[in-house]
């Protein structure tokens, strides 16, 4: 079967950095996303990978290793507005997303 | 500017009695996609459609339809809600189906049964 294993919940204090893991196994790869949603409110995208390595995006860096099956979203400076859930999203073969339930990320002042 | 909508945010129905869900976009992307999410739980992938073709998930319960009768629409039918049918609907959509295309998501439906 196809599944993605992240983190239920992570806290972190506002200010410091935080990395949020991503294990997964499926059938084929087409990509890895990540997502931001807060809480009642839809998902909206953060990053894509597709290649080994680092894509930074201004305090977010999302980082993948196909050889590991692991991808982490690293967060810096946080701050109170990014207490949201992080969902990590593979592409499989047939190029559709498998989704992980989701890391509760919770600030902290 | 709102790129994919959906109507209402909230909706309240009784146990067995029909309710439809829709969404609009403005982006004309080819594909629409509709995910139950129910608390602290992945998306789940209901159907999607890719222009007029509909692709059903194998495990999508029959009380689920779906409409899309222009590129920029898409209605989300449940012909009889159960209690289990309370959850979150979102609707997206993409580009196309090919490696590395992002899903836009409207702002979500919250569905109620009582």
């Amino acid at each position: 079967g196809q599944n993605i294993d992240q983190p239920t919940e992570m806290t972190a204090t506002e200010g410091a950095i935080v990395q949020i893991n991503c294990t997964y196994q499926t059938s084929g790869f087409n990509g890895l996303f990540w997502y931001q949603q807060h809480a009642g409110e839809a998902p909206t995208f953060l990053s894509y990978n597709v290649l080994d390595g680092l894509e930074e995006k201004g305090r977010f860096s999302s980082f993948l290793s196909r050889s590991k099956g692991y991808s982490y979203l690293l967060l810096k400076e946080l701050q109170m507005k990014d207490s949201a859930s992080y969902l990590c999203a593979v592409m499989d073969s047939n190029y559709q997303l498998i989704w992980g339930a989701g890391t509760k990320l919770i600030i902290k002042p | 500017d709102a790129m994919v909508i959906q109507n209402p945010r909230y909706q309240v129905t009784q146990f067995g009695k029909p309710v439809t869900l829709s969404c609009s976009q403005t982006l004309n992307h080819n594909v629409m996609y509709w995910y139950q999410q129910k608390s602290s739980q992945a998306p789940k992938l209901l159907f999607h459609y890719y222009d007029k073709d509909f692709n059903n998930e194998a495990d999508t319960p029959d009380n689920f339809q779906s409409r899309r009768p222009n590129t920029s629409f898409c209605f989300l039918d449940i012909r009889s809600p159960g209690l289990g049918d309370a959850a979150m609907y979102l609707c997206a959509t993409s580009r196309d189906t090919s490696g590395g295309v992002t899903q836009y998501f409207g702002p979500g439906t919250r569905l109620t049964v009582l």
